[in-house]
């Protein structure tokens, strides 16, 4: 599965919007991109997947680029109870041998303050 | 939206000793189910995955013998730690996924964690 990388940390305020980037350059054709955020010692929340048009659900919106080589994770308006570790994931779906697996990179840290 | 359940939430054991954790799907069948290890402050790492009925095949340099998985029935996988030692002090997370369900979107499933801890 392609790597991803994403920014340690990143601070929002509440009400606001949290945007997080995610680079997956190294993504293949087949592969989706999935998030998961994990609130402290807490197992990972699904939150949004896309192949590659944006998609939105009542969680977030997931807008990913062209070339599929990143994606933005939108929190429209971000409460407290929104902090947590976000993942961005690449994986392949149906088919692939890595079927099932997620491999979590270190993730980013969204802080939100009042 | 489906439910992974883990027992016991947090566990205390003297080094030596083994300790087994359950991990089940409330409202589903999972022919698979993973089992992660979380450090302190670092992220998520699949040990090994578990499918019904069959040998669990791990991830390498996760030790099979230390870490023995059985997935005897399609809603109970068991994760037995022996010779618990303070490094093997970790949060344990399962996940399950139901094969039965096509939208991608609800393909796996994480239980709540389990903090185990060696003394």
């Amino acid at each position: 599965d392609a790597k991803t990388t994403q920014p340690t940390s990143m601070d929002c305020a509440e009400g606001r919007a949290a945007n997080l980037p995610c680079n997956h350059s190294t993504i293949s054709g087949n592969e989706y991109v999935y998030w998961y955020r994990q609130i402290h010692s807490q197992g990972p929340q699904y939150i949004i997947h896309g192949l590659k048009n944006n998609e939105t659900n009542e969680m977030a919106s997931l807008i990913i680029t062209e070339d599929r080589k990143s994606s933005t994770l939108i929190l429209p308006h971000a409460t407290l109870r929104d902090t947590a570790v976000y993942y961005c994931i690449v994986r392949v779906a149906l088919g692939g041998t890595s079927y099932g697996k997620l491999t979590f990179g270190q993730g980013t840290i969204l802080t939100v303050h009042p | 939206g489906a439910v992974v359940s883990q027992h016991p939430s947090w566990v205390i054991c003297k080094s030596g000793t083994s300790v087994k954790i359950e991990c089940r799907s409330l409202d589903f069948q999972a022919t698979t189910m993973f089992w992660y290890r979380q450090f302190p402050k670092q992220s998520l790492m699949l040990m090994a995955t578990s499918n019904e009925g069959s040998k669990a095949t791990y991830e390498q340099g996760v030790e099979k013998d230390k870490f023995l998985i059985n997935h005897a029935s399609l809603t109970l996988s068991t994760l037995t730690v022996t010779s618990a030692h303070p490094e093997d002090s970790s949060f344990y997370i399962c996940s399950a996924r139901d094969p039965q369900l096509t939208d991608l979107s609800n393909e796996q499933f994480f239980g709540p964690g389990t903090r185990l801890t060696v003394l």
